[in-house]
């Protein structure tokens, strides 16, 4: 079994929709949780982190985390076709140190159409 | 103002040959890594440099050295090269803890490696 799971999708919804991404994890020594968008051709690009459980916002998107259920969600409001891209979820035991060892899921594939 | 260049941007080789990677950040970061991303988007990291030291060195076959000559470059060289190697080759940085957080990566634009 991975370390996280992720659903690759490809999920495909109308512009204007409000699309929900979702992960999994086993091991519960993760305590830092991102969101990455990856562009077709293109590296990942860090999109939303948080460390806590509970909801964080930054404009159209919302980052999600249940630590008690090891499931973390990523909401996007009022979806626009330019946010049809593949969406990673990342996760760190820690933030310790200098660096930090990434695990990431495996990417939902999402398409917004017009 | 590229902020993490990889070069080159496509690799096709065959099989035994020896390559090599370059990668550069004008971030001013202190750590910098390597990713490999499969064929099926899985991204896994494979080495982790902070200010020329390795510090993260994942179960990765000895054919592929990494070196940094200086904390702004990594460079990755991948000998005798097989069809499993056959990938897109991520390299990223992140701050020092002092002035960031080590997980806000940044992501070069990658490396499309075909092994032939």
């Amino acid at each position: 079994q991975k370390e996280v799971e992720q659903d690759p999708g490809p999920l495909s919804v109308p512009e204007g929709a409000i699309v929900s991404l979702n992960c999994t994890y086993s091991n519960s020594a993760f305590q830092y949780f991102m969101w990455y968008r990856q562009y077709s051709r293109k590296g990942p690009e860090l999109l939303m982190y948080t460390y806590s459980s509970g909801n964080k916002e930054d404009g159209r998107f919302t980052a999600q985390v249940d630590k008690s259920s090891k499931y973390i969600s990523l909401f996007i409001r009022d979806s626009q076709p330019s946010d049809s891209a593949t969406y990673l979820c990342a996760m760190s035991a820690r933030n310790t140190g200098t660096a930090s060892k990434l695990t990431f899921g495996t990417g939902t594939r999402l398409q917004v159409t017009l | 103002d590229t902020a993490v260049s990889q070069t080159p941007k496509y690799l096709v080789t065959q099989m035994g040959n020896d390559k090599s990677i370059k990668c550069e950040q004008n971030l001013g970061h202190d750590t910098m890594y390597w990713y490999k991303q499969d064929s099926k988007k899985f991204l896994k990291i494979m080495f982790s440099y902070n200010n020329k030291e390795l510090i993260i060195n994942e179960t990765v076959p000895n054919r592929f050295s990494p070196k940094s000559p200086d904390k702004a470059h990594l460079n990755l060289h991948i000998n005798s090269l097989e069809l499993g190697d056959s990938a897109v080759y991520f390299c990223a940085s992140s701050p020092h803890p002092l002035g960031g957080t080590t997980y806000e990566q940044y992501f070069g634009p990658g490396t499309r490696l075909t092994v032939t």
